[in-house]
């Protein structure tokens, strides 16, 4: 079955780091373009960043070079580093896989997605 | 930035036809997908590229892109159609991507 499963969230204080793991299964991360999607609790869906297959990575400019997006290959994980971490990063975070249509190559609609996990940034 | 602007919400009687706008700037240029997410749910994949539907998406789903406004359409609304509605894309002027605001359908 094809499925990605994050973790790494929880409390952390402001200033703090945090690192999510995302695992998949019946699929090559390191093969497939991934990407870090975060909602605020009653709010949107907010794009975060991407690492392509070939491993050139994208960053929302709201970020200012807090995170970095990279992946192990041998544990076929995805990770988001996140450091400096203020009140507007507590979110749900989701990883997701960008869709790839037989024929068509990859489209940049996000067709597996994660659980998510909660982080909390509060004192 | 590229802002791509909403309805916050939508309501639609049982069987009748749901439409949800997504506004942006000459957006007909660009690729738009669509995700349904249920109360504390993962987003689901209803529509990409505009209109097409990924497989066990039931064809009451259809999505259509023009001008300056790219819409879904859910047509013979069912109660389990009720959930929050969000409109996607590329944009490639600054290799980024963007969520709309969000549409919550009602089901009367």
């Amino acid at each position: 079955e094809v499925q990605l499963v994050e973790s790494g969230g929880g409390l952390v204080q402001p200033g703090g780091s945090l690192r999510l793991s995302c695992a998949a299964s019946g699929f090559t991360v390191s093969s497939n373009h991934m990407n870090w999607v975060r909602q605020t609790p009653g709010k949107g869906l907010e794009w975060v960043s991407s690492i392509y297959s070939g491993g050139n990575t994208y960053f929302a400019d709201s970020l200012k070079g807090r995170f970095t997006i990279f992946r192990d290959n041998s544990k076929n994980t995805l990770y988001l580093q996140m450091n400096s971490l203020g009140a507007e990063d507590t979110a749900v975070y989701y990883c997701a896989r960008r869709f790839y249509s037989e024929g068509r190559g990859y489209r940049h609609a996000f067709d597996i997605w994660g659980h998510g996990t909660m982080v909390t940034v509060s004192s | 930035s590229y802002v791509l602007t909403q309805p916050p919400s939508v309501s639609v009687a049982p069987g009748q036809t749901a439409r949800i706008t997504c506004g942006g700037n000459n957006i007909e240029t660009k690729s738009v997908h669509w995700y349904q997410q249920k109360p504390g749910q993962a987003p689901v994949l209803v529509v990409y590229d505009d209109s097409d539907r990924p497989s066990g998406i039931p064809e009451r789903f259809s999505g259509s892109n023009s001008g300056n406004t790219a819409t879904l359409t859910i047509s013979r609304v069912e109660a389990g159609d009720e959930a929050d509605y969000y409109c996607h894309l590329w944009y490639s002027s600054s290799d980024r991507y963007v969520f709309g605001t969000g549409t919550k359908v009602t089901v009367l």
